[in-house]
């Protein structure tokens, strides 16, 4: 298996662009999770998703960010506009189900400039 | 809301001593998940404690869940560099599903 897969690794662009990061989640796993690592704010989770269905957004910043899960082997999460404070890495991780470890991706280092 | 402590932020052992780090959630949790992040990665599932009391031993390291189901520690025994990285732990705040990190420990080994 290729793990959790997330595209692109490195996104370079500037404030009041639009960003789209990527994940596929590992084949068969029906949670998936989007987290923000910043040194001052550590891990966040910002929402996840169950069978496709968002189930909490409430770590979701503020109406800038979307994220989205058209089907089980696919999610994005956009930014627009994007500002520097968004500057982070940016996690996607999937389980096989509730309890279950979880399994993360390689992570997109975003920077706003 | 819910939320989950580590302390300390930062440890900086000589290699061969031993390191800890403690984690402690306002409520009660069902289980309650270790990961390890190397330098510039991503963090890796390390283990999974579900019983009260619980203590599991993975080599160099022993992890333990308190008898409230509250707290817990991960203790490694002689550190070695390969130890180096941010240990995180993580909880479902109780009656969710989601999984909340604290803020990790972060060790480096002098050799």
């Amino acid at each position: 298996d290729a793990g959790v897969i997330q595209s692109p690794r490195h996104e370079v662009t500037e404030m009041g662009q639009e960003v789209t990061l990527r994940c596929k989640p590992i084949s068969g796993h029906n949670s998936l999770f989007w987290y923000r690592q910043t040194m001052m704010r550590g891990l966040e989770l910002l929402i996840y998703f169950n069978n496709n269905v968002p189930i909490d957004d409430s770590g979701m910043p503020e109406d800038r960010f979307s994220a989205k899960m058209p089907n089980a082997s696919f999610s994005t999460l956009k930014i627009q506009p994007s500002e520097p404070r968004d500057s982070a890495v940016y996690f996607c991780a999937s389980r096989t189900g509730v309890g279950e470890k979880l399994f993360f991706g390689s992570g997109t280092q975003l920077s706003v400039l | 809301g819910q939320q989950v402590m580590q302390i300390p932020q930062y440890q900086h052992v000589q290699e061969g001593e031993d390191f800890t780090t403690y984690c402690n959630s306002s409520t009660t949790l069902s289980n309650i998940q270790w990961y390890k992040q190397r330098p510039g990665g991503h963090p890796v599932f390390l283990i999974q404690l579900v019983k009260s009391g619980e203590v599991k031993k993975q080599k160099r390291l022993t992890f333990q869940f308190g008898e409230a189901k509250k707290n817990s520690s991960l203790h490694i025994t002689a550190t070695q560099t390969t130890d180096v990285g941010t240990y995180f732990c993580a909880g479902p705040p109780g009656g969710y599903n989601k999984l909340i990190f604290g803020a990790g420990t972060r060790l480096a080994v002098h050799p």
